[in-house]
């Protein structure tokens, strides 16, 4: 089965310094990598997708996630970060071979804080 | 659109009631999901729904909950009977899922707090 991994629980980062939230993933094929995020007693939102073939994928807010392929990773970035970022973080991966159907699997979820 | 509609936001009952959760899916998405979100476990699927025909419940803990979509814009997640450890996020999701495209984004509902005491 197709899995994702963050390694970190929380992720602490001062207003206007850069941003990453890691992930890592395990796939048999081509990944199909997302990442969502959770504001509190709020539902899911997307942020953005991994096409097969990009390096950096941009997404929604300004984020951005960089795809390696020799390091399995995914990991989410944001050149300055922003007090209204704090929330939790999640990285997903479809899992599933039928292409017609969509199962995403979440991974733990990583809380970031940007202090002021 | 207003997006995922669920109900009720929040619900309180005590072990043994039966709890029925409602969702409302994006007009036009023909896939649905119901997740669970709790401290210990994470985001787990409990079922899909794909033209309103049941794919994959796997994740249904047990056989007190059950999930039906009778038509395309509406969807019940059933407990029967609740019990403490029940207690949690339950979140609906749609999507458009479209057989020789990419894979769409899911779109959440704000969830349904459930309280089993």
């Amino acid at each position: 089965a197709q899995s994702v991994a963050q390694p970190e629980d929380q992720v602490n980062v001062a207003e206007g310094n850069p941003l990453t939230v890691k992930c890592t993933y395990s796939v048999s094929g081509n990944p199909y990598l997302f990442w969502y995020v959770q504001y509190p007693n709020r539902g899911l939102q997307f942020l953005l997708q991994y096409i097969t073939g990009d390096t950096l994928v941009k997404g929604s807010y300004g984020f951005e996630a960089e795809f390696n392929k020799s390091q399995t990773s995914f990991h989410l970035k944001k050149p300055s970060a922003l007090v209204s970022d704090s929330a939790l973080y999640f990285c997903a991966v479809r899992d599933g071979v039928n292409t017609g159907f969509q199962k995403l699997v979440f991974g733990t979820g990583t809380r970031l804080l940007v202090s002021p | 659109d207003a997006g995922v509609i669920q109900s009720p936001r929040h619900e309180v009952t005590e072990m043994g009631q039966e709890v029925t959760l409602r969702c409302k899916p994006i007009s036009g998405h023909n896939s649905l999901f119901w997740y669970r979100q709790t401290m210990m476990r994470g985001l787990e699927l409990l079922i899909y729904f794909n033209n309103n025909v049941p794919i994959d419940d796997s994740g249904m803990p047990e056989d007190r909950f059950s999930a039906k979509m009778p038509n395309a814009s509406f969807s019940t997640l059933k407990i029967q009977p609740s019990e403490p450890r029940d207690s949690a996020v339950y979140f609906c999701a749609s999507s458009l899922v479209l057989l020789a495209g990419p894979t769409g984004e899911l779109f959440f509902g704000e969830g349904s707090r459930l309280t089993v005491l």
